[in-house]
């Protein structure tokens, strides 16, 4: 079954651009629409953006103009970029599989991105 | 961002049967599209739980089930147990000029 990992850098300063990694294992990313989702601690679910395996993007309007999704089916990565962020962009970022219409599943087990000087 | 509204907690002794309520528009659950539960215990990641298409994920107990009716949507728990408290998170798809996925704002669900 599909399993899901990210990676972060953990502290990013104020200004600076965030980067973020998801390895997908155990099935093809074909056939999906592969999602970012983030939770600022303590807070709700927001959904960031999503990327079909043809490339095929769609963004939060929110976060449009600071967030590029990215993937690489030769070796099973998605990616995430946030630029200028803001100790607003603090959350757990987690990596989901999910459909055009949803539901997300499975779900990485999240990474925890500080924004902080 | 998230714009489908749920209570912030409900609670219930073991045995009861609790339901959660998710609130949304002519855009997304009027709409006539799915809305998908996640169940999230503290620390870890949100799983799916069930589906207004009931599809109940294996390993899911028939305790929880669904129901939709015009902008809303409904998580019952029957049979309440410890193991169910947790934070619970509805979600659908949205047409409007939002974005195309749209959060419940959760419920955290106490078992008395």
């Amino acid at each position: 079954q599909v399993q899901l990992q990210e990676s972060g850098p953990g502290l990013v300063k104020p200004s600076e651009t965030l980067s973020l990694t998801c390895t997908v294992s155990g099935d093809s990313m074909s056939d999906s629409y592969w999602n970012w989702i983030r939770q600022p601690p303590g807070k709700g679910l927001e959904w960031i953006a999503y990327i079909s395996y043809s490339g095929y993007t769609n963004y939060d309007p929110s976060l449009k103009s600071r967030v590029t999704i990215s993937i690489d089916t030769s070796k099973n990565l998605l990616s995430l970029k946030v630029i200028s962020v803001t100790p607003a962009d603090t959350a757990v970022y987690y990596c989901a599989r999910g459909q055009y219409y949803g539901p997300f599943d499975p779900w990485g087990q999240g990474t925890l991105v500080t924004v902080s000087s | 961002q998230a714009v489908l509204t749920q209570p912030p907690s409900v609670s219930g002794a073991p045995g009861q049967r609790v339901t959660i309520s998710c609130t949304g528009s002519l855009s997304s659950i009027g709409a006539g599209y799915d809305v998908h539960w996640y169940q999230q215990f503290p620390g870890t990641a949100p799983k799916l739980l069930i589906s207004t298409n009931i599809n109940r994920p294996s390993g899911v107990p028939d305790r929880f089930s669904v129901s939709k009716s015009g902008t809303s949507a409904s998580l019952a728990i029957s049979g309440l147990q410890a193991e169910d408290e947790a934070d619970y998170f509805c979600q659908s798809y949205d047409s409007s000029l939002t974005a195309p996925h749209v959060f419940g704002t959760g419920t955290k669900v106490t078992v008395l």
